[in-house]
Parts: structure tokens; sequence; C-alpha cells
């Protein structure tokens, strides 16, 4: 079975401009997440969809940061303008349901550095 | 809230010995589940296991084993034996009823060969 796929996989960016992540979630997955996870931390919860709709945003910084899940399938992450503390790795996960035992499968991550 | 403390940031073995990763968690939820993760160089979170609030049952799982303890709000991860392959950033994660992942910050283990 594929695992959860995100690109690219590395991304350097200067202040104020823009980038895309984009999450392929494990094929029958419902539920999607993006974490934001700044070196030497644990991951931090930017945000949940449940298929197409958003469960948990109340992390994302909605004045730069957006995603989106058309379809319910593939998942991208924008920032617009990039700052240098968004600096981080960017983890998409995946589970078959929002339930609280629910496994979430992480994929390998993209790591962006704002110069 | 919820909070999840791993309060070693590194720790370093040589080779066969047995290392222990510390996790204590704060909750109100009766009901939760507690997770370990593996963060290899990789860079990908590889779940190693869930425990859920009612169960406080040890688990071994070949050189790995969990220590569940309600009474001191601890998850403790044992690895017997070491080797350098488990060299990574380990986490322990808590998720109550109804809310989402929180992480602790990890614990970086370094197995000197």
């Amino acid at each position: 079975e594929a695992g959860v796929a995100q690109s690219p996989r590395y991304k350097i960016i200067e202040k104020r401009q823009s980038v895309a992540f984009w999450c392929n979630p494990i094929s029958g997955h419902a539920t999607l997440y993006w974490y934001q996870q700044i070196l030497g931390q644990g991951p931090k919860l930017l945000i949940q969809f449940q298929n197409n709709g958003v469960v948990d945003d109340s992390q994302l910084p909605k004045d730069r940061f957006s995603a989106e899940r058309l379809k319910g399938v593939d998942s991208t992450l924008k920032i617009q303008p990039a700052k240098l503390e968004d600096s981080a790795v960017y983890l998409c996960a995946s589970s078959l349901g929002a339930g609280v035992a629910d496994e979430q499968f992480f994929g390998p991550g993209t790591r962006l550095t704002v110069l | 809230a919820q909070k999840v403390t791993q309060a070693q940031t590194e720790i370093s073995v040589v080779e066969k010995e047995d290392v222990t990763l510390d996790c204590v968690y704060e909750t109100r939820d009766t009901t939760y589940y507690l997770f370990w993760y593996k963060q290899p160089p990789s860079g990908e979170l590889v779940f190693l296991i869930r425990r859920n609030s009612f169960d406080e049952q040890n688990e071994i799982s070949g050189r790995y084993s969990w220590n569940f303890q309600k009474s001191t709000s601890s998850f403790n991860f044992t690895i017997t034996a070491s080797q350098v392959v488990d060299s990574a950033v380990y986490f322990c994660a808590l998720r109550g009823y109804g809310q989402n992942f929180v992480f602790g910050p990890g614990t970086r283990l370094s197995v000197l060969p």
C-alpha cells in the first residue's frame, strides 16, 4: 500500500515570496492533517480536513496560510507571503477516520527554508 | 489544556545498552489515547504504539516495551539492547476524546557503535 506522498521535499524561498506544498493521502483515508514542525519541536497541527471540509483550523495563521482539499483527496497548503519564522518541516498525515484511536500515517514532509 | 512533556532533550548510549525515554502528560479527559512515534533522519514519523487510558497493562514488542502509569501520568518507553538503527527522535503524543494530537518536544536518541 502506498504511503502519504508529499512534494516538494525541499524548498528554499526568500521572505515575502509565496510557496505551495502538495499532499496525496493514503487511498481511502477520509481525514487529512497538515502539521508544522519547527526544528527541535514536536509537530503542531495547522489544519484538519474530513473529506473536503475543514474540521479544525484554529491554529492556522489565516492571514498568510491557506489550505484546500478539493474533491476530498489531494490537498495543498499555501503560504503567502512567507516570513522567516515559517522555516520548518510541513508534514501531511492521513487517517481512515477522525476518531481518537485512528492512527495517523505521516508523509516524509517538506522542509521549507525562508531566507 | 493538554500537554506532553519529554524532559530528556537528547540521550546518547552505546550499542546494546538499555535506554528509557520518559513521557509525562496532562489532560482533564478521562478517555484519551497515548502514542509513541519514531522520526528517523529521513523525516517520516513512524507509528510505534497506541494505548488507551483504560488499559494500563504494560506492553512488550520485541526490544521495545512501554510502561503506562495513570497514577503518575507517565507513559515511558524502553528500548532493550539498543542498536544503531534505533537512533532517531522519539515523540510521545496525547489525544483526548474529540481533541487533536498534542505532541511532546521529542527526545533525540543517539546509539553509538
